[in-house]
C-alpha cells in the first residue's frame, strides 16, 4: 500500500497568514493527488484534484503543487472559515490512501 | 441538486451484520464510480470500497475484504454496502462519495480520480 505522510499534523495560524502543508507519498504517484478539507461533524469537501487543479467554487487562495512523491497545499491568506482539518489522498492505485490529516487551528 | 444521503447505521454487536444505503439524487449512480469511506471516532479518513461505473469492478480495503460487499440498485439509484462479521474496529462514520474518473481536456493534461460529492455520513457502532 502507498503510505501518505502529512506534515505538520497540526499548526496554529492567524487570519491573513500564509499556510503551507506538505504531503509525501511512499512511492511515486505522478499527479494522482487530491486534497480535502473537513470541518468537525461534517463530510470532507474536495479542494484540489490532480495535484494542482482547483475544484470549482473553491477560493483561489488555495493552491496545490507537486508531483511524484512530494506535494504541497498552500493557503495564501488564511480566512476564518479555513480552520479545519486538511487531508491529502492518493488516487494512483487501490487501496486509495489518505494522509493522517493536518489540523489548522487559530493562534 | 446533487446529493447523497446515507442511512442504515446503528448499534450492532460484534459478529453482527448491517447494510448501509446511500441514496443519490440529482445524478445517476450507474454513471459514476462510487466509494465508501469511513472515519473512526477522532481519527482520519479511510477508504473502504469502490464500485466502477458499469458495476463490473469492485475493490476493498484489506481490513474489510471478505466481510463487506459493495453493490448498487440502478432502479433505486442507491449504493449499498453489506457489512458482515462486524468488529469493534469497524466502528466509524461511514460516508459514501461520488467519484469522477477521467482526464482533463485542457492543460494541464492530467488523469484524475477524485471524490466530488459526499454524503453526510451514517454512524456504525459495533459493541456488545
Amino acid at each position: 500500500d502507498i503510505q501518505m505522510t502529512q506534515s505538520p499534523s497540526s499548526l496554529s495560524a492567524s487570519i491573513g497568514d500564509r499556510v503551507t502543508i506538505t504531503c509525501r507519498a511512499s512511492e511515486s504517484i505522478g499527479t494522482h493527488l487530491n486534497w480535502y478539507q473537513q470541518k468537525p461533524g461534517k463530510a470532507p469537501k474536495l479542494l484540489i484534484y490532480a495535484a494542482s487543479i482547483l475544484q470549482t467554487g473553491v477560493p483561489a487562495r488555495f493552491s496545490g503543487s507537486g508531483s511524484g512523491t512530494d506535494f504541497t497545499l498552500t493557503i495564501t491568506s488564511l480566512q476564518p472559515e479555513d480552520f479545519a482539518t486538511l487531508y491529502c489522498q492518493q488516487s494512483y492505485t487501490t487501496p486509495l490512501t489518505f494522509g493522517g490529516g493536518t489540523k489548522v487551528e487559530s493562534k | 441538486e446533487v446529493q447523497l444521503v446515507e442511512s442504515g447505521g446503528g448499534l450492532v454487536p460484534p459478529g453482527g451484520s448491517l447494510r448501509l444505503s446511500c441514496a443519490a439524487s440529482g445524478f445517476t449512480v450507474s454513471s459514476y464510480w462510487m466509494y465508501w469511506v469511513r472515519q473512526a471516532p477522532g481519527k482520519g479518513l479511510v477508504w473502504v470500497s469502490r464500485i466502477n461505473s458499469d458495476g463490473t469492478e469492485t475493490d476493498y480495503a484489506d481490513s474489510v475484504k471478505g466481510r463487506f460487499t459493495i453493490s448498487r440498485d440502478n432502479a433505486k439509484n442507491t449504493l449499498y454496502v453489506q457489512m458482515n462479521s462486524l468488529r469493534a474496529e469497524d466502528t466509524a462514520v461511514y460516508y459514501c462519495a461520488r467519484a469522477l474518473v477521467g482526464s482533463t481536456r485542457a492543460p494541464p493534461f492530467r488523469y484524475y480520480n477524485y471524490m466530488d460529492v459526499w454524503g453526510k455520513g451514517t454512524t456504525v457502532t459495533v459493541s456488545s
